[in-house]
């Protein structure tokens, strides 16, 4: 079945600086992949996703990259405020049939230091 | 627009305890439904998914079993709980890709 590997588990970044977080899938046939945040104690948020037949989507200062042929993804935060401190999981959605289900990574844990 | 709750919020049960969580949706006909578990400080695993009433998918093995009775209706549940069953359950619904997740419930086992 899909695997999602997701990379680093743990970001700091000074506030302002960019944020880059990875994540590679195994199965060729995923063909949705979006991005969540999680803030402590809450439920994950969707915030961006991207479609395979896309290579890049942009929203704000949040950007999304998609390159099928190597099999990953990556999450772009540019001019990172204090409030992005969360964790972010990406996932990919495998589906050959209607279910939609997403395989989730391990979550990367993102701090923004002011 | 769509609402999707989830109860209880918050629950403390002993090993060997039954259990029954709730997740309902509105505004939506006919939804995919998910139940996840994320353990503390963990990811999100996948439990079971329903693509229709009373289609029930399992991802994993395991102490715990899902039902849709109804349209917008998803349970999950258990006979005897184990200490491994403590986590953060979420419900969640999609029509089509994107999905929401409700805002979950706080599973102790004690």
């Amino acid at each position: 079945g899909e695997n999602v590997e997701q990379h680093p588990s743990t970001l700091s970044v000074q506030e302002g600086d960019s944020a880059v977080i990875k994540c590679t899938y195994s199965d060729s046939a995923s063909n949705y992949f979006p991005w969540y945040k999680q803030e402590l104690g809450k439920r994950p948020q969707l915030i961006i996703d991207i479609r395979s037949n896309v290579g890049e989507k942009k929203d704000q200062r949040i950007a999304v990259t998609l390159n099928k042929t190597a099999k990953h993804f990556s999450l772009h935060i540019t001019e990172t405020q204090p409030e992005d401190s969360a964790v972010y999981f990406c996932a990919a959605s495998p589906s050959r049939d209607s279910s939609y289900k997403l395989i989730f990574g391990s979550g990367t844990r993102l701090l923004v230091r002011p | 627009s769509q609402t999707i709750h989830q109860w209880p919020a918050t629950l403390v049960q002993p090993v060997g305890s039954p259990l029954s969580l709730e997740c309902t949706v509105e505004g939506t006909s006919n939804p995919n439904l998910y139940w996840y578990r994320q353990a503390a400080g963990r990811g999100l695993q996948l439990l079971f998914y329903s693509v229709g009433i009373g289609q029930i998918s399992s991802e994993v093995p395991q102490n715990l079993s899902a039902s849709r009775p109804q349209d917008r209706q998803f349970i999950l549940s258990s006979k005897k709980l184990l200490l491994s069953d403590s986590g953060f359950y979420l419900c969640a619904w999609s029509f089509n890709y994107e999905q929401y997740f409700g805002p979950g419930t706080r599973l102790t086992v004690t």
